[in-house]
């Protein structure tokens, strides 16, 4: 149990282009869902954190102009990079958290990783 | 501020031998604490926490930890290191900030295990 998968697994894109991450919980439903990015042998960044229904609240530095996100029902949330540059390149993690838990554990997506030519 | 601190980049052990992974956290009230297990190119695995009762918790593929109030730390243990348990290692703590509950992360420890 606690599933929760993201797709794509990996993508290319060109600079100036969009793309769009989905993370879902398979088997849960999360009302908060949470976007990690992770750099080269470093440690996750919390990029925002979204709950179902309303905006997202993203950590100081990070664009929500740029990382656009929605969560738009109880197992998806979906992370939009507007006008990729090659900066944008990392791997990207999103995590669930499972409404019916109260002890705050997150489960963990696989990963994105994003380069950005 | 509240932080995770994990003070070894590395740490090298021969299979067999016990592993240690360090943590220490700083937060204010009672502590969740957490460690996870990340493999290349893959998403992080839960192993373990701590929110209370006994100090030391057992979790998954034999590991362990030990919580510390009096050392605000939270290690990680494994009584025989397998080769296959090389990988880095992430302590995180449970925080309250900007109104909403996170989880803060450790820097990371790189675990390797030699044959």
């Amino acid at each position: 149990g606690a599933v929760v998968s993201q797709h794509p697994s990996w993508v290319i894109c060109k600079s100036g282009t969009s793309v769009k991450i989905e993370c879902r919980s398979l088997d849960f439903q999360a009302t908060t869902m949470f976007w990690y990015r992770q750099f080269p042998k470093q440690s996750l960044m919390l990029m925002a954190t979204s709950n179902e229904g309303s905006k997202a609240t993203y950590e100081q530095g990070v664009e929500k102009d740029k990382f656009l996100i929605n969560h738009a029902s109880l197992t998806l949330s979906t992370l939009t990079v507007t006008s990729a540059h090659p900066e944008d390149s990392s791997f990207y993690i999103c995590s669930a958290r499972d409404r019916g838990q109260s002890s705050y554990e997150q489960y963990f997506g696989p990963g994105t990783r994003l380069t950005v030519t | 501020a509240q932080s995770v601190a994990q003070p070894e980049d590395q740490v090298n052990v021969a299979e067999g031998n016990p592993l240690t992974v360090k943590c220490t956290y700083s937060v204010s009230g009672n502590p969740y604490l957490f460690w996870y297990v990340q493999y290349p190119n893959r998403g992080l695995q839960f192993l373990l926490k701590y929110i209370t009762g006994d100090n030391l918790v057992k979790g998954s593929y034999g590991f362990e930890a030990e919580f510390n109030k009096s050392q605000t730390s939270f290690h990680l243990k494994k009584p025989s290191a397998l080769v296959s348990d090389s990988a880095l290692y992430f302590c995180a703590v449970r925080a309250f900030s900007g109104g909403y509950n996170k989880l803060i992360f450790g820097a990371g420890t790189r675990l390797a295990v030699h044959p």
